[in-house]
């Protein structure tokens, strides 16, 4: 099945500066690549996503790019605030077969943000 | 409108006991989804239910098994219960079986340990 690793494992940043988040994938046919952030003891939540058709998405602060040549894509958050400290997720769509359906998911970046 | 809910929120077992873990939703979602969190492990799939009626494995479902009662409703269930299962498990549904449907919504998650 789908192979997604993603780094770094834990980044910290001081507000207002910049933080990025990348994941790789192995399945060349993966075409949705979401991102959730799960709070601390809630629940996952999606920030953004992006399809394979297209090379970046921006929403406010955050945007995704997508390099599918390589087969990467990579969070981007600008002016950090305290309120974005939380774990990301990056995830890949399966599209082969039996697996049609599925997300993989990656470890997770718990991301701190310091005031 | 509730989203998904799941119960319990907490549970304590001991080794060989069995329990099973309820999940519902209330959004007419087709695809219902049960995630199993561990510390740096991310979110891995147990079990899904692309549609009502149909169950497939997910990465890690040995030691557990679902059913799709209806549409609203998908239950996991762990037969006998081992250690390695102190985990936090999320249920999900999202709308369609392409994984280009939309997001996935999660419960609150249960938090299962197992002494």
């Amino acid at each position: 099945g789908e192979n997604v690793e993603q780094h770094p494992s834990t980044l910290s940043v001081q507000e207002g500066d910049s933080a990025v988040i990348k994941c790789t994938y192995s399945d060349s046919a993966s075409n949705y690549f979401p991102w959730y952030k799960q709070e601390l003891g809630k629940r996952p939540q999606l920030i953004i996503d992006i399809r394979s058709n297209v090379g970046e998405k921006k929403d406010q602060r955050i945007a995704v790019t997508l390099n599918k040549t390589a087969k990467h894509f990579s969070l981007h958050i600008t002016e950090t605030q305290p309120e974005d400290s939380a774990v990301y997720f990056c995830a890949a769509s399966a599209r082969r077969g039996s697996t049609l359906g599925r997300l993989y998911f990656g470890r997770g970046t718990q991301l701190t943000v310091w005031p | 409108n509730a989203g998904v809910t799941q119960t319990p929120k907490f549970q304590v077992l001991k080794t060989g006991q069995s329990m099973t873990l309820q999940c519902a939703q209330d959004m007419n979602h087709n695809s219902m989804y049960w995630y199993r969190q561990d510390p740096g492990m991310g979110l891995r799939l147990i079990y899904y239910s692309a549609s009502e009626g149909t169950t497939d494995k997910g990465e890690v479902p040995n030691g557990y098994n679902v059913s799709r009662l209806n549409k609203r409703e998908f239950s996991l269930r762990l037969e006998s219960a081992a250690p390695s299962q102190t985990s936090v498990y999320f249920c999900a549904s999202r709308e369609g079986i392409s994984p280009n449907t939309g997001e996935l919504f999660f419960g609150e998650g249960s938090r299962l340990t197992v002494l």
